[in-house]
């Protein structure tokens, strides 16, 4: 089936500008979550959702950074006033909720720079 | 002291030999643990889970968790070319949704 999708793949974006960032999850996933990937740095939580309840934000850098999930699927990730230490890979992932193991599924990610 | 925690490598193993990759953890809270292979310019592949101490085999991969001495182990048996990638190393805290990720080791198998 299918898997996660994300738009969209690159972006580039001049310091101070807002961007957007698309995450599709696979079909009948309810949790969702936003992690990103500095160059040469391990993965970094972001933000956690799971089905109607309240999301988990723990992970966010700084007040730029917001996300919201319509209709329990589709998700955005939206950083305001972007700085160039916001470039990275910011990667969704989503998982099917009653599995024993947690397992997350990756989409390809949405590579940001910042100029 | 990061809470998952690889060594970086590079780690050179010749083909048709045992690859060994290794992971420890900090927080004895961590419940279950995930091994994620990632291609160079793509996203990360789940390889394998295990929550259970002991091993976990799946193929040419055997997983290793040893709660005691907090570490987690990925064996690659009959390594091959394809099986070149940074492996992350993550694991979940009991009552946390989010994975801790460790910074990968990178594998690189000599034909």
């Amino acid at each position: 089936g299918a898997g996660v999708s994300q738009s969209p793949s690159n972006k580039v974006t001049e310091k101070g500008k807002d961007v957007e960032l698309r995450c599709d999850p696979i079909s009948g996933h309810t949790a969702l979550y936003w992690y990103r990937q500095s160059l040469g740095q391990g993965l970094e939580f972001l933000i956690y959702f799971q089905g109607n309840s309240a999301p988990d934000k723990s992970g966010l850098p700084s007040d730029r950074f917001s996300a919201e999930r319509t209709g329990g699927s589709v998700s955005t990730l939206t950083i305001q006033r972007t700085q160039q230490e916001d470039s990275a890979v910011y990667l969704c992932a989503s998982r099917l909720s009653g599995t024993a193991g947690y397992e997350q599924y990756f989409g390809p990610g949405t590579r940001l720079t910042v100029t | 002291q990061k809470e998952v925690e690889q060594n970086s490598g590079p780690l050179s193993v010749p083909e048709g030999a045992i690859a060994s990759l290794n992971c420890t953890y900090s927080d004895r809270g961590s419940q279950s643990f995930f091994w994620y292979r990632q291609y160079s310019g793509k996203s990360p592949e789940l390889i394998m889970f295990i929550y259970s101490n002991g091993d976990k085999e799946d193929g040419r991969f055997t997983a290793q968790l040893n709660k005691a001495s907090q570490y987690v182990s990925l064996l690659i048996r009959d390594s091959q070319p394809s099986d070149s990638a940074t492996y992350l190393c993550a694991g979940r805290v009991f009552g946390n949704e989010k994975l801790t990720f460790g910074t990968g080791t990178r594998l690189t198998i000599i034909p």
